[in-house]
């Protein structure tokens, strides 16, 4: 079965260092998200990604974070300027249509900043 | 803007039991999809089983199965002949369908465990 890929599985970072994370969306699949989770809370909505821009983003998706789709197979999340509380295991998933069908969900990453 | 309600943060069950997972939300929107997902010690996040506003007849998947009350917006999963690999976080979530990038809004989550 497709899967969403995401590298890599754990990454520890500075704080005020950039981190790109990657995700590799399933081939035919047209939307794309990240979420987050940090430890003991609930998965929440960074931004969706369609047709090349930003569809949609959440309060929490500020000036620090940014999005690529750079050569059709990646998707990427950047955070420029990591602080404590960016520390979360961040999900990439994709769906192939604007419907309720086919939302898979990456494994995630694991991001402790330091 | 749509909220998801999970009131029980545990829950446990024995083996080969049923147990039921509560979930409720709030939405103005008429035409959305309810989810809920499993989440065990991985942290893969893992579809259970899709409800379609639209239909009333609740969705099954195996020994998983729903309860949903549109007009009461509750979307409750039901889990028969336990096993121990159901241990896992479960989150409720909830979509809207609008044909787009739709973004899925969940719980706080329920942790259950499966006991001997």
């Amino acid at each position: 079965e497709p899967e969403v890929t995401q590298t890599p599985s754990h990454q520890v970072t500075q704080m005020g260092q950039e981190v790109i994370l990657r995700c590799v969306p399933i081939s035919n699949h047209l939307y794309f998200y990240w979420y987050r989770q940090i430890l003991g809370q609930k998965v929440e909505f960074l931004v969706s990604f369609y047709n090349n821009e930003i569809s949609e983003k959440s309060e929490i998706f500020d000036d620090q974070f940014s999005v690529e789709r750079p050569d059709g197979s990646n998707f990427t999340l950047k955070i420029r300027s990591t602080k404590l509380e960016d520390s979360a295991m961040y999900f990439c998933a994709s769906k192939i249509e604007g419907t309720g069908r086919g939302y898979t969900f990456g494994s995630g990453t694991r991001l402790t900043v330091v | 803007a749509q909220t998801v309600t999970q009131s029980q943060p545990e829950m446990s069950v024995q083996e080969a039991e049923t147990v039921t997972l509560s979930c409720t939300y709030d939405t103005s929107e008429n035409n959305y999809y309810l989810f809920w997902y499993k989440q065990p010690p991985s942290r893969q996040m893992i579809l259970v089983i899709r409800q379609e506003a639209y239909k009333q007849q609740n969705a099954t998947e195996n020994r998983f199965s729903v309860n949903f009350q549109k007009a009461a917006k509750s979307f409750s999963l039901k889990i028969s002949d336990s096993q121990l690999g159901d241990t896992a976080m479960y989150f409720c979530a909830f979509m809207k369908n609008t044909g787009t990038a739709s973004k899925l809004t969940f719980g706080t989550g329920t942790r259950l465990q499966v006991t001997l």
